[in-house]
């Protein structure tokens, strides 16, 4: 029982550069989520999706693209990464309020 | 502005005693609040979720309680074990969020535990 899993779990990347976080559940959740997480912060949403071919912004969207051509994949796109980017990356999916959101195990992402 | 606040930030406390850690929040209306547990290094995971009507909920050693009047909630461990050392963080959830996608969760910052032998 895979849940959420995200690829990949580390990565480090120069300024500049671009790549994709990728994102799978196995629970035919309708919702997926991605969230980023910052030392002496809450999570904060990036984007979110309310079903296959559908996406929208979070609380903090600018630098990030997403896309969910498929209901079990849910894809985080840096194009241009900045040294703001570095954080702990989580997917998470869900059926809707008021059931709880499952999360992945997180990708760690430094921007050198 | 929509808050969720927790105290203590960290909390350090002997295998087998209990604890309660706190969660103030101005978030109103709200649909549910919730707690999540994070171990170091993993995604958190759910524990209780609270509708506005609930006073309590409980899971294993975990009570949740809510006292919607002074917004306030509290996650009481008992018996601590070593495996319940993480963060524990508190989720509010708007009312506009009722029944839909859940695209405005209020998180706080956690507090961390650690339970020593």
């Amino acid at each position: 029982n895979a849940g959420v899993t995200q690829t990949p779990k580390f990565r480090v990347l120069k300024t500049g550069q671009s790549m994709t976080l990728l994102c799978a559940q196995d629970m035919n959740h309708e919702y997926m989520y991605w969230y980023r997480q910052d030392p002496g912060m809450g999570l904060r949403l990036i984007h979110y999706s309310v079903g296959e071919g559908t996406t929208a912004k979070g609380e903090v969207p600018d630098g990030y693209n997403v896309s969910r051509l498929k209901k079990q994949n849910f894809l985080l796109g840096l194009e241009s990464a900045a040294p703001s980017q570095t954080s702990v990356y989580f997917c998470a999916s869900s059926q809707g309020d008021p059931r709880p959101q499952h999360f992945g195990d997180g990708t760690r992402l430094s921007i050198l | 502005k929509n808050q969720v606040e927790q105290s203590p930030q960290s909390l350090i406390i002997l295998e087998g005693k209990n604890c309660t850690l706190q969660c103030n929040y101005t978030v109103s209306p709200f649909s549910n609040l919730r707690w999540y547990k994070q171990d170091t290094g993993r995604g958190p995971v759910s524990l209780t979720i609270m509708t506005f009507s609930e006073n309590t909920k409980s899971n294993g050693r975990y009570t949740a309680t809510l006292d919607a009047d002074t917004k306030q909630s509290s996650l009481h461990i008992t018996a601590s074990q070593l495996s319940d050392s993480a963060s524990y963080i508190c989720v509010v959830n708007p009312l506009m969020n009722y029944g839909g996608s859940q695209g405005n969760l209020i998180f706080g910052k956690g507090t961390k535990l650690s339970v020593k032998p």
